[in-house]
């Protein structure tokens, strides 16, 4: 099946730095991808959709000036944490939509744990 | 907003026993996802499911539309299928992405 990447997949991280997390579509190309945050003991909540060459598209109550997506080709999409605080500490998960020849679904990266100390 | 609720939150059984995870969404949808978190958080997409059933292994997912909801089983449960199972709902069109269910935590216990 479709694999979709992530990098890195542990990053600790000084308060006040920023950190940029990767995720690609290794075998297909994805004009669209999803960014997920998970909080311990909590469901994924979608942060924004990547779309290639558009902006992306906040969910509300996310800061669109502190998570900065870049979705620069089909296969890559990088989330930036700016100046990240220790409450940004999560799991981020992408995933990406496969428009497929019968059937459109989406794969899911593994994950980046990031700890902002 | 679909609210996406499962039941139950969490689960431990004997192996071999046959579980049922339930899921219910409140608006109606295009799909419905049942994934599968591991304890180190990566995620596995289990099924993909609009209507009826599907199978994969000893997995089964059935979904209702009339009734919005679906269920995960797994027959011949075995202690590695202890993980998070998560349903997700796609309500299509758009850009938008999944809704997600908080999970079921599953323990099968040797």
């Amino acid at each position: 099946g479709a694999v979709v990447s992530q990098h890195p997949s542990w990053v600790i991280c000084k308060s006040g730095t920023s950190v940029k997390i990767e995720c690609r579509s290794l075998d297909f190309q994805a004009t669209t991808m999803f960014w997920y945050r998970q909080f311990p003991k909590q469901s994924l909540m979608l942060m924004a959709t990547s779309n290639e060459g558009s902006k992306a598209t906040y969910e509300q109550g996310v800061e669109k000036d502190k998570f900065l997506i870049n979705h620069a080709s089909l296969t890559l999409s990088t989330l930036t944490v700016t100046s990240a605080h220790p409450e940004d500490s999560s799991f981020y998960i992408c995933s990406a939509r496969d428009p497929g020849p019968f059937q459109e679904t989406q794969y899911f990266g593994p994950g980046t744990r990031l700890l902002v100390l | 907003k679909n609210e996406v609720e499962q039941s139950p939150q969490n689960l431990t059984a004997q192996e071999g026993e046959f579980i049922t995870i339930n899921c219910s969404y409140s608006v109606g949808i295009s799909a419905l996802h049942w994934l599968q978190q591991h304890p180190g958080g990566g995620i596995v997409s289990l099924f993909m499911l609009s209507s009826g059933k599907k199978k994969h292994g000893r997995l089964i997912a059935t979904i209702n539309i009339q009734e919005k909801h679906s269920s995960l089983h797994i027959t011949a449960s075995h202690p590695r299928d202890s993980a998070v199972y998560i349903c997700a709902a796609h309500s299509g069109g758009g850009a938008d992405g999944l809704t997600f269910g908080k999970g079921t935590h599953l323990i099968i216990q040797p």
